[in-house]
């Protein structure tokens, strides 16, 4: 079965912290993204990448960084953890945007 | 600027009592529109993609519709695992979200 893994379900920080959110896919899919999604608000989407050490910003890029030195993983970085980013934060990938996404189960950040 | 709106917000119905949740977009150049299903603490998972209206798609109770402005999900005669939150998404240049309808069915 195809997956999309989270290194973590749920993750406390302190304010000021360097987060790392890790995200591996086993489909080798070229797409990844990470979203956010808090209620209310619906997902949106911070960074995605098209290809290996590719970047592009998403809504809300503001506050993150993203890595992607491998096909198969692509990671989240919050260079300096604030409260607003509590979070459920959701890694995806795909082979193309018009055949959808695969999702990770999700990490909830709670920055304190 | 280009938007996705679900409705309603929230809706319960009693076990095998059927009814519609909306999408409507205003996004120029639709591309294709993603129906999605959420349970509490997972990721989305992927329902159905209808690109052009008239389209049909049907998955067990659940049947998603596309006119020019907006794609229905009916669901028949629904059971209490059917609960979730159900979001749609367009995938025009700017991948825009919907906030989703969270359905609770009762038995």
């Amino acid at each position: 079965d195809v997956k999309v893994t989270q290194s973590s379900r749920y993750l406390v920080k302190r304010t000021g912290e360097k987060v790392f959110l890790e995200c591996v896919q086993d489909m080798d899919h070229e797409n990844m993204f990470w979203y956010r999604q808090d209620p209310g608000l619906g997902l949106r989407l911070i960074y995605f990448s098209y290809d290996v050490k590719m970047k592009e910003k998403g809504d809300i890029p503001e506050g993150y960084s993203v890595s992607r030195e491998k096909k198969e993983r692509f990671s989240l970085i919050l260079e300096s953890a604030s409260t607003n980013q509590t979070s459920m934060y959701l890694c995806a990938s795909s082979v193309g945007v018009s055949y959808g996404y695969t999702f990770g189960s999700g990490t909830r950040l709670t920055v304190v | 600027e280009d938007q996705v709106t679900q409705s309603p917000e929230a809706l319960r119905l009693q076990e095998g009592e059927s009814s519609s949740l909306n999408c409507s977009y205003t996004v120029s150049g639709l591309r294709g529109l993603f129906w999605y299903r959420q349970d509490p603490g997972k990721g989305p998972e992927f329902l159905f993609t209808l690109y052009s209206a008239g389209e049909e798609k049907e998955k067990e109770r659940l049947k998603a519709t596309l006119t020019k402005k907006e794609s229905f999900l009916h669901i028949t005669a629904p059971k209490p695992e059917d609960s979730a939150t159900y979001l749609c998404m367009d995938s025009n240049y700017q991948l825009i979200w919907g906030a989703g309808t969270k359905l609770i069915i009762k038995p």
